[in-house]
C-alpha cells in the first residue's frame, strides 16, 4: 500500500524559511517522480513542483521559482521542499503526491494527507 | 500557461441520476506522438486529499467504480457519473499534465438534490 506522510508544516513569519518532508513507503521510491501540490480555500489546487525519480530533473511553478527547492533522498525514501522568502500567499495545505511515472508528463496518483503552512506575522 | 475551466461550479443531482462535469483547456492537450490526452480527474471529499479517478482522459484508476467515466479529446473533456450515489458527494477537479505548470480546474461541487 502506498503511503505518503508529510511533516514540517508550521506557522512562520513572512520572509522566513521552512522545510517540508514527505516519507514514502509501499512502492519503489526511486522509480517515480514526486510532486508538491498546495491548496488554499481561495485559489484551489496549485501545482508547486515536480522532481524526477533520480532527482536529476526539477520543475517549478513560476510563483515559487527561485524561492522553493525540491529534492529527494532515495536512500531514505523521502521527498523534501525547502521554502524560503515565504510570503502570505504561500499559506496553504501542502500535499506530497507520487507521480504515475518516472519523470515529466505523468499525473499525481497517490497523495498524502497534507501539512499546513501558515505565513503570518 | 494552460488554463483549465470547469463547468458548472456546482451541481445538484438526484440519487441514481446522471451527473456530468465539463472541463475545457485553453490549449490542446492531446500529444500527437502517442495519441494520449494528458488530462486527469480527481475527487476530493472534505478533510481528505484529492483521489485520482481518471487519467489519460478516459482510463479509470484501479478500484474506481465503473459508474465513473471520462471522455473527450483535445480541449474538451467530460466526467460522467452514471448513477449518483450518496458517497459521490465531493468536489471534482480536472488537471492537465501536458506541460508544466500542471494546472487544475477551479473545481465543481457535487451535491445531492
Amino acid at each position: 500500500e502506498v503511503q505518503l506522510l508529510e511533516s514540517g508544516g508550521d506557522l512562520v513569519q513572512p520572509g522566513g524559511s521552512l522545510r517540508l518532508s514527505c516519507a514514502a513507503s509501499g512502492f519503489t521510491f526511486s522509480s517515480y517522480a514526486m510532486n508538491w501540490v498546495r491548496q488554499t480555500p481561495g485559489k484551489g489546487l496549485e501545482w508547486v513542483s515536480t522532481i524526477s525519480g533520480s532527482g536529476g530533473s526539477t520543475y517549478y511553478a513560476d510563483s515559487v521559482k527561485g524561492r522553493f527547492t525540491i529534492s529527494r533522498d532515495n536512500s531514505k525514501n523521502t521527498l523534501y521542499l525547502q521554502m524560503s522568502s515565504l510570503r502570505d500567499e504561500d499559506t496553504a495545505i501542502y500535499y506530497c503526491a507520487k507521480g504515475s511515472g518516472y519523470s515529466y508528463g505523468n499525473t499525481p496518483d497517490y497523495w498524502g494527507q497534507g501539512t499546513l503552512v501558515t505565513v503570518s506575522s | 500557461d494552460i488554463v483549465m475551466t470547469q463547468s458548472p461550479d456546482s451541481l445538484a443531482v438526484s440519487l441514481g441520476e446522471r451527473a456530468t462535469i465539463n472541463c475545457k483547456s485553453s490549449q490542446n492537450i492531446l500529444y500527437s506522438s502517442n495519441n494520449k490526452n494528458y488530462l486527469s480527474w480527481y475527487q476530493q471529499k472534505p478533510g481528505q486529499p484529492p483521489k485520482l479517478l481518471i487519467y489519460w482522459a478516459s482510463t479509470r484508476e484501479s478500484g474506481v467504480p465503473d459508474r465513473f467515466s471520462g471522455s473527450g479529446s483535445g480541449t474538451d473533456f467530460t466526467l460522467t457519473i452514471s448513477s449518483l450515489q450518496a458517497e459521490d458527494v465531493a468536489v471534482y477537479y480536472c488537471q492537465h499534465f501536458y506541460t508544466t505548470p500542471y494546472t487544475f480546474g477551479q473545481g465543481t461541487k457535487l451535491e445531492i438534490k
